[in-house]
């Protein structure tokens, strides 16, 4: 299998754009995480899927921040208005079975910056 | 929920010694996860450890999940393994998100 796929892996924006991160997951996985990375927080779970469907978003920052998953093989995650605060590298993660606690894989991340 | 704390935060080798690298966690859990962030940031599964040892080449992991804690051990280290080391938790024991340790940083001489 590819693994985890991740697009793009870098974006640079300015403050008020808006941003679309894309995720494929592994074939066969049926969950799927998104994560943030910075240094001052380490990473942090934003919000994950079981089949397609979310389970726990309490971690989205705000309501600028949101996620899809529209079917097995495809999430979004978009940031709309984007602001300088969210630069970070965002991970998406997916697992299969085992509530969800299952062996993580990540893809190699999006680094996003917001001028 | 679940809280999982890391020891040492940094550790600086010469290549070729050997280390240990600590994960306490707070609750009980049937499911710990090791992870390697390499210096490109890429997050790399070691290990998949609810009890017991496993070994990969000169990597192994032992978890103690009566006692909450699990041991990460690195011997002949070598440059390449310099990074950052995550041990992660399930948030609720058994299900749920994974919760992650702030890592330990590992840096290898030549």
């Amino acid at each position: 299998d590819a693994g985890v796929i991740q697009s793009p892996r870098h974006e640079v924006t300015e403050m008020g754009q808006e941003v679309t991160l894309r995720c494929k997951p592994i074939s066969g996985h049926d969950y799927l995480f998104w994560y943030r990375q910075t240094m001052m927080r380490g990473l942090e779970l934003l919000i994950y899927f079981n089949n397609n469907v979310p389970i726990d978003d309490s971690g989205m920052p705000e309501d600028r921040f949101s996620a899809k998953m529209p079917n097995a093989s495809f999430s979004t995650l978009k940031i709309q208005p984007s602001e300088p605060r969210d630069s970070a590298v965002y991970f998406c993660a997916s697992s299969r079975g085992r509530s969800g606690t299952g062996e993580l894989f990540f893809g190699e991340g999006s680094r996003l910056t917001v001028l | 929920g679940i809280q999982v704390e890391q020891s040492p935060p940094d550790l600086i080798l010469q290549e070729g010694a050997n280390s240990t690298l600590r994960c306490n966690f707070s609750d009980s859990v049937n499911n710990l996860q090791w992870f390697h962030q390499n210096p490109w940031g890429q997050l790399i599964n070691l290990f998949y450890i609810p009890s017991g040892t496993k070994q990969n080449g000169r990597l192994s992991a032992t978890t103690v999940a009566t006692e909450r804690y699990s041991l990460l051990y690195i011997s002949s280290s070598q440059t390449t393994d310099s990074g950052v080391y995550f041990c992660a938790a399930p948030l609720g024991g058994s299900q749920g998100n994974l919760i992650f340790g702030k890592g330990t940083k590992l840096s290898v001489k030549p």
